[in-house]
Parts: C-alpha cells; sequence; structure tokens
C-alpha cells in the first residue's frame, strides 16, 4: 500500500547486521514509520523518521533520506528473537497508516 | 500511561452467527481508532477507522460494520459471519497521526 517497496524476504546469520531498506513514494510525506511483527502477534513499533539521517535506539538504526524518498532499518548483533516480519509504513498526514506485507527476516544459526 | 484492551484473543464461531469484538483505550483522550484484519501469510488490511464518537470511515465494503459509542470504546460486528471473516483483527489507536499502538489482536476461527 502507498507504494511502498521493500523485499519480501531476507535471510541473515545470528550475530551480524542486516539492513532492509524501504522505497517510498514521496509526494504527501509526512514521516516513516517502522514496525515489527512475530508470527501470530500484533505490530510493535519500533521507530519515527521525519528528518534525514540515522536515528539509533539500541541494537536497531533507522535511516531516512526523504530527497531519494529511501529509508532503511538497520539491525546490529542480530538474535534468533529478531525473527520477525519488519514493516515499513508512510505516513501521509491525515489518513490511517496503510501497511503492506512488511520484510520476513529469518535469522539462522 | 495509554494501554489498549482486546478481548477475546481467541475466538472460534460457526458460520451465520453474529460476531462481536470490543477494544477499548485507556490514558488518552479522543483517539484515532482503527480495525484491521490480517489474513494467514498477508498484510494488515485497513477495515475502519474513526476519528470521534459515531464517526466511522469504511474501508473496504463486506459483511462487517463498527461503531463508536464512546470515546475510547470500538466495536467491530457482524450479523452473519462467513467462512472468509477468518482472520487476525487487529485493533489500534493513534492521536494527531502519530505512530499507532496495537491491541494484542483477536484470532477469530469461522467454522
Amino acid at each position: 500500500g502507498q507504494n511502498i517497496d521493500q523485499p519480501t524476504e531476507m535471510t541473515a546469520t545470528e550475530g551480524a547486521i542486516v539492513q532492509i531498506n524501504c522505497t517510498y513514494q514521496t509526494s504527501g510525506f509526512n514521516g516513516l514509520f517502522w514496525y515489527q511483527q512475530h508470527a501470530g502477534e500484533a505490530p510493535t513499533f519500533l521507530s519515527y523518521n521525519v528528518l534525514d539521517g540515522l536515528e539509533e535506539k539500541g541494537r536497531f538504526s533507522s535511516f531516512l533520506s526523504r530527497s531519494k524518498g529511501y529509508s532503511y532499518l538497520l539491525l546490529k548483533e542480530l538474535q534468533m528473537k529478531d525473527s520477525a516480519s519488519y514493516l515499513c509504513v508512510r505516513n501521509s498526514g491525515n489518513t490511517p497508516l496503510v501497511f503492506g506485507k512488511g520484510t520476513r527476516l529469518s535469522v539462522i544459526a | 500511561s495509554q494501554t489498549i484492551h482486546q478481548w477475546p484473543a481467541t475466538l472460534v464461531q460457526p458460520v451465520g452467527s453474529p460476531l462481536s469484538l470490543e477494544c477499548t483505550v485507556e490514558g488518552t483522550s479522543n483517539p484515532n481508532l482503527y480495525w484491521y484484519r490480517q489474513a494467514a501469510g498477508r498484510g494488515l488490511q485497513l477495515l475502519f477507522y474513526s476519528v470521534g464518537i459515531g464517526q466511522i470511515s469504511s474501508e473496504v465494503p463486506q459483511n462487517l460494520s463498527a461503531s463508536r459509542p464512546q470515546d475510547r470504546q470500538f466495536i467491530l460486528s457482524s450479523k452473519k459471519l462467513l467462512l472468509s471473516d477468518s482472520g487476525f483483527y487487529l485493533c489500534a489507536w493513534s492521536v494527531s497521526n502519530t505512530e499507532a499502538f496495537f491491541g494484542q489482536g483477536t484470532r477469530l476461527t469461522v467454522v
């Protein structure tokens, strides 16, 4: 939804670093959310980027480039519990958030 | 702090039976409220959203309806369930189009 493009699936090794990319339609853009959703559970909020640059929260960081319509979520020191879907969601202002399928990340030993 | 309660967590209902899922929010006033549905292996589908009491916007015409009788209460209903209504139903809230916070979800199986 909302012209968001992110990979369907990724696989990474425990302890490694993984970057999940997201490109979006730039018109009417107010900000970009990242959510994590474990199988069978509700999504949980990870980060919200409004301005360009990198925001770090522990092992997770999120980057935004508004001019390029590009964001990424960086996960460091991967753990098995990080296996989940990661949803890139665009805030378009006075409309409800529309979620895509996200990127399913599998962390392997 | 704000909390959101959604119940029940799981529900098994026969085809043709009615449905009522309830969601309440605490610790905030005049939230935007949402109902999403997620089929297995799919993304979240927005069903309804509400910006105030009695104000409901429907995103997808189907066998469901929503009501907001109180500021912090959002109800999802159906008069007669179909097999295709099975799924994971999520209630969420937000304020001024900031991040949305989700309830625990209701896994509905129509048999």
